[in-house]
């Protein structure tokens, strides 16, 4: 069975302070991850995925497979960090279906 | 493209009754993908629709059902509604079934059960 895990509800970090967000997983095989954002009245939106091993807007997740985990940093926040972030997982193999973490509010004080 | 867009945005219902939820993919993607966000939860799969054919579906009971058609528009169906189906409903539209291809959101329809 597939399942996520983010165990911070809540991460409340000044501005310029580092932020990381923790996700783990369990799945048996290879997944796909994903961290999905969620800004104030807008719609989920892929931040970034393991595979394209890329930084968006500052923030980079590292895949660690010997601890199923794909946590997401940011060396400095930014009040416009501020956000809903989840963890998602999918299969490679056809059906791409979503497998979400419970969620995790970042808020960043000025 | 607008995106994904779905309709209503708001329902309010009763026990009971039944819902329908509309869901319009971005142009060129054929598969959609139904999600249902309860209140401090992440979103729980429901449905994949990919070609008109169900692809997968989540652990929700028969009262759930939905269907593409061939406009790969797509409708989800809620009969008998209870309580606990209050909730915000996602839609999500891709270009294909794989599991390395991103998924698309829709605004969701929140759905109040009364």
């Amino acid at each position: 069975a597939q399942r996520v895990t983010q165990p911070e509800k809540l991460l409340s970090v000044f501005k310029g302070a580092p932020v990381e967000l923790k996700c783990n997983y369990s799945y048996s095989g290879s997944p796909e991850l994903f961290w999905y954002v969620q800004y104030s009245r807008q719609r989920l939106q892929l931040l970034l995925r393991h595979i394209s091993r890329e930084s968006i807007k500052g923030f980079t997740a590292d895949l660690n497979k010997g601890e199923t985990s794909f946590h997401l940093k940011k060396p400095f926040a930014q009040e416009e960090d501020s956000a809903m972030y989840y963890c998602a997982l999918s299969g490679q193999a056809a059906g791409n279906k979503l497998t979400f973490g419970g969620g995790t509010r970042v808020l960043v004080k000025p | 493209d607008a995106g994904v867009t779905q309709s209503p945005t708001h329902l309010i219902k009763t026990r009971g009754q039944h819902v329908t939820l509309r869901c319009s993919p971005i142009s060129g993607h054929k598969s959609v993908s139904w999600y249902q966000q309860v209140l401090g939860q992440g979103p729980q799969f429901i449905f994949q629709y990919y070609e008109k054919e169900e692809r997968g579906r989540g652990n929700f009971p028969d009262r759930f059902s939905a269907r593409q058609f061939p406009n790969y528009s797509s409708e989800l169906n809620v009969n008998a509604l209870l309580l606990g189906d209050s909730a915000l409903y996602l839609c999500a539209s891709s270009l294909s079934t794989s599991g390395k291809v991103e998924q698309f959101f829709g605004p969701g329809t929140r759905l109040t059960v009364l």
